[in-house]
């Protein structure tokens, strides 16, 4: 089982479509969480930490289920700017400082 | 500021042949990383260096060696290249407090035939 994983999609949606993107992780000693965003051929960036009571940034909210390892992205009123691929992100217990990486989701968002 | 430069962008090796990578950040930051990105997997961690004169291996540590040659720099050696080497590299840093982000450079593509 992967340590991180997610839906590869791809999600098409019209602009103006609000999306979710899912993700589970498997060790539950894992304590902090991150979305982060990669454009076609470039870098990860981080686009947002994901923090237990929820929070939100602008158009993006970000859930976190311990009991169920379980970690959401929504997306409102999707822009064309936001087609990229997600990176699910979770802390590697014990590490220093060590992430661990999703296989992403991508989303196309299309006139 | 830079951030975290990588050289070079591009590179096509032949089965054999060896290369270094090499990495530099200039945000004073404590810890460094080499990933490679493969189609369909996510980033895998190849070796790390928790703080200047530290490093460790990763995940996918075979065939890879790495050097810290001081704080700012990171670069990273394959010996002798193998296709499954065909890979997008990324250096990345991060302060090595518990803020967990890191800051990538913009990769390296390279192809081993």
């Amino acid at each position: 089982r992967k340590e991180v994983e997610q839906d590869p999609g791809p999600f098409n949606v019209p602009e103006g479509a609000t999306v979710a993107f899912n993700c589970t992780y498997s060790n539950s000693a894992s304590q902090s969480f991150f979305w982060y965003r990669q454009d076609c051929r470039k870098e990860p960036k981080l686009l947002m930490s994901v923090y237990s009571s929820g929070n939100e940034d602008g158009r993006f909210t970000a859930q976190l289920n311990r009991a169920s390892q379980y970690i959401s992205l929504l997306i409102r009123d999707s822009k064309l700017s936001d087609s990229a691929t997600y990176l699910c992100v979770v802390n590697a217990p014990g590490g220093y400082n060590k992430l661990i990486f999703g296989a992403g989701t991508r989303l196309a968002v299309h006139p | 500021n830079a951030g975290v430069t990588q050289t070079p962008k591009f590179q096509v090796l032949k089965t054999g042949q060896s290369m270094t990578l090499q990495c530099a950040q200039d945000m004073n930051h404590n810890s460094m990383y080499w990933y490679r990105q493969d189609p369909g997997m996510g980033l895998r961690l190849i070796y790390y260096s928790a703080s200047e004169g530290t490093t460790d291996k990763g995940e996918v540590p075979n065939g890879y060696n790495v050097s810290r040659l001081n704080k700012r720099e990171f670069s990273l050696r394959l010996e002798s290249a193998a296709p499954s080497q065909t890979s997008v590299y990324f250096c990345a840093s991060s302060t090595g407090d518990r803020s967990y982000e890191q800051y990538f450079g913009p990769g390296t593509r390279l192809t081993v035939t």
